[in-house]
């Protein structure tokens, strides 16, 4: 099976630089995704990373590890409108669809004015 | 960009009805759509996976009778929950995955529909 771990919530103010981290485990590692989801809505992508290293677009950046399955979402120059919820996901590879996903517990992040 | 459609957006039964809910791919054509359901402050729990033709894939501990797939155009799959009780009241979301089309998806995203709250009375 899989597993993800990422903390449950994280404050920080407006302006500042805030790290979501997520490690894994699973079979069949194919790559690590980044959604937002704010209350009530659905889920939008923000970044893959399907080797290592960093992945920039804008002010989000999302790096991966595969050999500590470790990755990480950077979030910078923050806003409040960034308060959502943040899920780390493994693409796995499967005999069916490649882009079935598996999703961590999502990190609750609130900004403070 | 890819536009994922879902209807209802909320809806509201009795106990011991059934409920369907739409999920459709505007400008792309979906060989593949996926169901998630997530309760208040949890993760997106993958139920099924829908192949467009095809019997939909279930997840472990997902009831294939309670919880009816059919996806039978490349455009359409729906999910109806059959008997619902108030222990199916839940957030149930649909993605997909495009082939070809006007809109061309990254392989490694998803669009998912903006979601279906189910309240089971």
């Amino acid at each position: 099976g899989q597993s993800l771990e990422q903390p449950s919530e994280v404050t920080a103010v407006e302006g500042a630089i805030v790290q979501i981290n997520c490690t894994y485990q699973t079979s069949g590692f194919y790559g690590l995704s980044w959604y937002q989801q704010h209350d009530g809505g659905a889920p939008t992508f923000l970044s893959y990373n399907g080797l290592d290293g960093l992945e920039e677009t804008g002010r989000f950046s999302s790096f991966l590890s595969r050999s500590d399955s470790y990755g990480y979402l950077l979030l910078q120059e923050l806003q409040m409108k960034d308060s959502a919820s943040y899920f780390c996901a493994v693409r796995r590879r499967s005999s069916g669809s490649a882009r079935q996903l598996t999703f961590g517990s999502g990190t609750q992040l609130t900004v403070l004015p | 960009g890819a536009v994922v459609s879902q209807h209802p957006s909320r809806v509201i039964c009795k106990s011991g009805t059934s409920v369907k809910i739409e999920c459709r791919s505007l400008d792309f054509q979906a060989t593949t759509m996926f169901w998630y359901r997530q309760f208040p402050k949890q993760s997106l729990m993958l139920m099924a996976t829908s192949n467009e033709g095809s019997k939909a894939t279930y997840e472990q501990g997902v009831e294939k009778d309670k919880f009816l797939i059919n996806h039978a155009s490349l455009t359409l799959s729906t999910l109806t929950v059959t008997s619902a009780h108030p222990e199916d009241s839940s957030f149930y979301i649909c993605s997909a995955v495009g082939v070809s089309g006007p809109s061309t998806i990254g392989a490694n995203v998803l669009t998912f529909g903006a979601g279906s709250r189910l309240t089971v009375l």
